[in-house]
């Protein structure tokens, strides 16, 4: 089946800072890949959805400014926090789809951030 | 209104029992994919089986299938011989179109498998 790795798998950072994670598709070719959160217990919340090449469209509610998505390649996306606050602590998954007409998305392992 | 509803928070189930979590989904598009993910306390999304809204048979995928009554809107996952590994929370989530981007999740069953 398709692979996707992110990393780091988890991160503390201090109140302020920017923290970067890496999300890439290792055997096929993302053409659209996915941001989802997910707090405890709680279920995925969508958060942004970025094709390769193009500017991500974000989710109602979800600060674009704030969670920085850049999709270089279709093997290579990243979410960017920036200014990081206590409550951007959370599981954060990314997840890409095969082509246009995938109708799967395959799910990283996620990066627990816990910011400090 | 909610895409996808899960009204069981918790379940458990005896070892190498068969067990039922359900899944209902609320669409207007004749064109749907329902799925189900497995997510294990590491955080890992595992995609278990999938049913497409034109489907006509249950999709099976090994120890899983899935009960598709459409008329009823309810997808729901049958684990038959449950083991201890299968403890974890389950996921049902829907796509809207066969090109849809956006995946609606329910809020999660958790199993738990007892010995």
């Amino acid at each position: 089946g398709a692979v996707v790795s992110q990393h780091p798998s988890w991160v503390i950072c201090k109140s302020g800072t920017s923290v970067k994670i890496e999300c890439r598709s290792l055997d096929f070719q993302a053409t659209t890949m996915f941001w989802y959160r997910q707090f405890p217990k709680q279920s995925l919340m969508l958060m942004a959805t970025s094709n390769e090449g193009s500017k991500a469209t974000y989710e109602q509610g979800v600060e674009k400014d704030k969670f920085l998505i850049n999709h270089a390649s279709l093997t290579l996306s990243t979410l960017t926090v920036t200014s990081a606050h206590p409550e951007d602590s959370s599981f954060y998954i990314c997840s890409g789809r095969l082509g246009n007409l995938g109708y799967e998305q395959y799910f990283g392992p996620g990066t627990r951030l816990t910011v400090t | 209104a909610q895409k996808i509803t899960q009204t069981q928070p918790g379940m458990f189930v005896q070892e190498k029992e068969a067990v039922t979590l359900d899944c209902t989904y609320d669409t207007s598009d004749q064109s749907y994919g329902l799925f189900w993910y497995k997510q294990p306390s590491s955080g890992e999304m595992i995609f278990l089986i999938y049913q497409g809204s034109y489907d006509e048979q249950n999709a099976t995928e090994g120890r899983y299938s899935l009960n598709f009554q459409k008329a009823r809107k309810s997808a729901n996952l049958v684990i038959s011989a449950s083991q201890l590994g299968d403890s974890a929370m389950y996921f049902c989530a829907m796509r809207e179109g066969y090109t849809g981007n956006q995946f609606y999740f329910g809020t999660g069953t958790s199993l738990t498998v007892i010995p």
